[in-house]
């Protein structure tokens, strides 16, 4: 299986901040990474697919970037609306493994 | 707009088959492939297994023994059976479609049910 990383596990931030979180993987996966936004008691939401694309309709502050085993999300301008956990999932190959969850808190 | 609702028990007893249940509304399914995933309480996401539009199905091979996934497009729904159900069977399990971009392989978990809660205890 490959193991999805992420880091930090929890980091805490300012509206208006800069946010990078960052995701490895065990091997190469090329660029099959999603990312998704998960609020408490709600189901995960795609914001990114195969590393850069951005999901229909989720706001332009949201990027992704990366290839091989390294990637990242970043977060331009931290809205009140994004503090939320945030999941790397590869989807290079079975079975389809998620990353650990990383939870922007307000500072 | 497609949507997504699970529905099932919410507590199974041990060594007990978990049935769920996921009724696609606004779309037809054999146009789809579709996904189970399930997250325990307080921890991250795990993925179930997948059944394509053929009905051919891949499972998670951490459950493959015990998961089976099926279609019923007379009534729009897919369904997951889990057998031999433990305590660490209990989550909230997920439906979800893949959905891609321009090429077959480029998937992902475009549309997601609610989500529903499952128990196990007896």
């Amino acid at each position: 299986d490959i193991q999805m990383t992420q880091s930090p596990s929890s980091l805490s931030a300012s509206v208006g901040d800069r946010v990078t979180i960052t995701c490895r993987a065990s091997q190469s996966i090329t660029t099959y990474l999603n990312w998704y936004q998960q609020k408490p008691g709600k189901a995960p939401k795609l914001l990114i697919y195969t590393a850069s694309t951005l999901q229909s309709g989720v706001p332009s502050r949201f990027s992704g970037s990366g290839s091989g085993t390294d990637f990242t999300l970043t977060i331009s301008s931290l809205q009140p609306e994004d503090f939320a956990t945030y999941y790397c999932q590869q989807s290079y190959s079975a079975p389809r493994t998620f990353g650990q969850g990383t939870k922007v808190e307000i500072k | 707009q497609v949507q997504l609702q699970e529905s099932g028990p919410g507590l199974v007893k041990p060594s007990e088959t978990l049935s769920l249940t996921c009724t696609v509304s606004g779309g037809f399914i054999r146009n789809y492939d579709w996904s189970w995933i399930r997250q325990p309480p307080g921890k991250g996401l795990e993925w179930i297994g997948y059944i394509f539009n053929s009905g051919s199905t891949n499972y998670n091979p951490s459950l493959n023994s015990r998961v089976t996934i099926s279609v019923d497009t007379s009534k729009n729904q897919f369904s997951l059976k889990l057998s031999s159900v433990t305590a660490a069977d209990t989550a909230v399990y997920y439906c979800a479609r893949i959905g891609r971009g321009s090429s077959w392989i480029e998937e992902a978990f475009d549309i997601w049910g609610q989500g529903t809660k499952v128990t196990v205890s007896s």
